[in-house]
């Protein structure tokens, strides 16, 4: 167990909707990543937050936000969603704002978009 | 953008046997993470190497920052050891984290 949790763990929607994924970071942790893992791209950054503001911004589109909240959990809103947003969303924590810091990956969301 | 290769795309091994995946990257970096995804989707921090090399376990991890390579070595390997295993280089620059596609082991016993 890494410590960091995500909600839901599953979530099936239709094209067009909106959704939020949560993510709570390990206690102690004010960086929050936010990756994307399809059958056909792989791996993705799509955005990091650290202690309520945005640090580094990666492959997220337009139709993507996210938030870091002040108690340090972070959303990552999807809109307009489409059957190629189907994929796994991760969530990671760090301690620190640097790539050289151990991040903590939480179990993931599996979105369906049907 | 930082392309990075890794090697082999898939292993299949016997039990007991020296496993070695290899990582190159195209743009110089600081930092280089190691990741284990298993079959549940679940993705483990193995190593972050910034130089040198780093040992935990049966798990070795080497980096040669200057030519832009690393590896990852598993001594006496099992069957717990079949996963998926990600090379992401990175090092906190304004882009994050790139990952390569992954080698997909699978130690047979």
């Amino acid at each position: 167990d890494s410590g960091v949790t995500q909600t839901p763990k599953h979530l099936i929607t239709a094209t067009g909707q909106r959704v939020t994924l949560r993510c709570s970071p390990r206690s102690g942790d004010l960086s929050v990543y936010w990756y994307q893992q399809s059958l056909d791209q792989g791996l993705q950054f799509l955005i990091q937050y650290y202690n309520g503001e945005e640090r580094a911004k990666g492959n997220i589109l337009e139709r993507f936000s996210a938030q870091q909240f002040p108690d340090l959990h972070s959303e990552l809103n999807l809109s307009s969603l489409e059957l190629g947003d189907s994929a796994l969303y991760f969530c990671a924590s760090s301690v620190g704002s640097r790539g050289t810091d151990t991040q903590y990956f939480g179990p993931g969301t599996r979105l369906t978009v049907l | 953008k930082n392309e990075v290769e890794q090697s082999p795309q898939n292993l299949t091994a016997q039990e007991g046997e020296f496993i070695t995946i290899n990582c190159s990257y195209s743009v110089g970096i600081s930092a280089l993470h190691w990741l284990q995804q298993h079959p549940g989707g679940g993705i483990v921090s193995l190593f972050m190497l910034s130089s040198g090399k780093k040992k935990h376990g049966r798990l070795i991890a080497t980096i040669n920052i200057q030519e832009k390579h690393s590896s990852l070595h598993i001594t006496a390997s099992h069957p717990r050891d079949s996963a998926v295993y990600i090379c992401a280089p990175g090092g906190g620059g304004a882009d994050g984290l790139t990952f390569g596609k992954g080698t997909h082991l699978i130690i047979q016993p």
